[in-house]
């Protein structure tokens, strides 16, 4: 199975704030055939659907304000909130869609300072 | 837009069957994969597997010997059954759709989340 480790696992941000999750994996997550790094980002809210955010590493879901953005590849990924908002005080997950079985991230914990 | 909603007991005996359904309204089955994953408590999220509406299923290889998933177009549900439970089985489960019929890992819609406690 690909592992995939996330960093750090909680943090705390003032408002307006930068907050950055990083994401590795234990092998690399880029297709040469089509350029593609096989990663995702997902936001879970208590009560709430898990929402896709990102996908094929740095592609901005539809409705996803762009305070949000992903970046990385083969086995180095970030997840920026670069003004960090009330409503981003969640929980975040990354996804390799590689290889099955497809595995998560232990999740990062976004808090307001 | 598409919504998803998990349904099922809450609680299930050990060693028993644990039978969830996710009814899919405001889309059609076909043309996409559809998947269960589940969250223990205090713990990431697990991939279960996916099936389709024309029977191409795939599971995670830790939990294949135990379960099944069925898609069933003419109810739009799809189904999930793991058997003999243990209380490492207690977890909230998700069901969701792929984002596309080409790309299976990847999912887009999702249920808002059931809890089920496997205990005696």
């Amino acid at each position: 199975d690909i592992v995939m480790t996330q960093s750090p696992d909680s943090l705390a941000v003032s408002l307006g704030e930068r907050a950055t999750i990083n994401c590795k994996s234990s092998q690399s997550l880029f297709y040469r055939s089509n350029s593609k790094n096989y990663l995702g980002w997902y936001q879970l809210k208590p009560g709430q659907p898990p929402k896709l955010l990102v996908y094929w590493a740095s592609t901005r879901q539809s409705g996803v304000p762009d305070r949000i953005s992903g970046s990385g590849s083969v086995t180095d990924f970030t997840l920026t909130i670069s003004s960090l908002q009330a409503e981003d005080v969640a929980l975040y997950y990354c996804q390799q869609y590689f290889d099955i079985p497809w595995t998560f991230g232990q999740g990062t914990k976004v808090e307001i300072k | 837009q598409v919504q998803l909603q998990e349904s099922g007991p809450g609680l299930v005996k050990p060693s028993e069957t644990l039978s969830l359904t996710c009814t899919v309204s405001g889309g059609s089955m076909t043309n996409y994969f559809w998947s269960w994953f589940r969250q223990p408590p205090g713990k990431g999220l697990e991939w279960i597997g996916y099936n389709d509406h024309i029977g191409s299923a795939n599971y995670n290889p830790s939990l294949k010997s135990r379960v099944v998933i069925s898609v069933d177009t003419s109810k739009n549900q799809f189904s999930l059954k793991m058997n003999s439970v243990i209380a490492a089985d207690t977890a909230v489960y998700y069901c969701a759709r792929s984002f596309g019929s080409g790309i299976t890992g990847l999912y887009d819609s999702w249920g808002r989340g059931t809890l089920v406690a496997v205990s005696s």
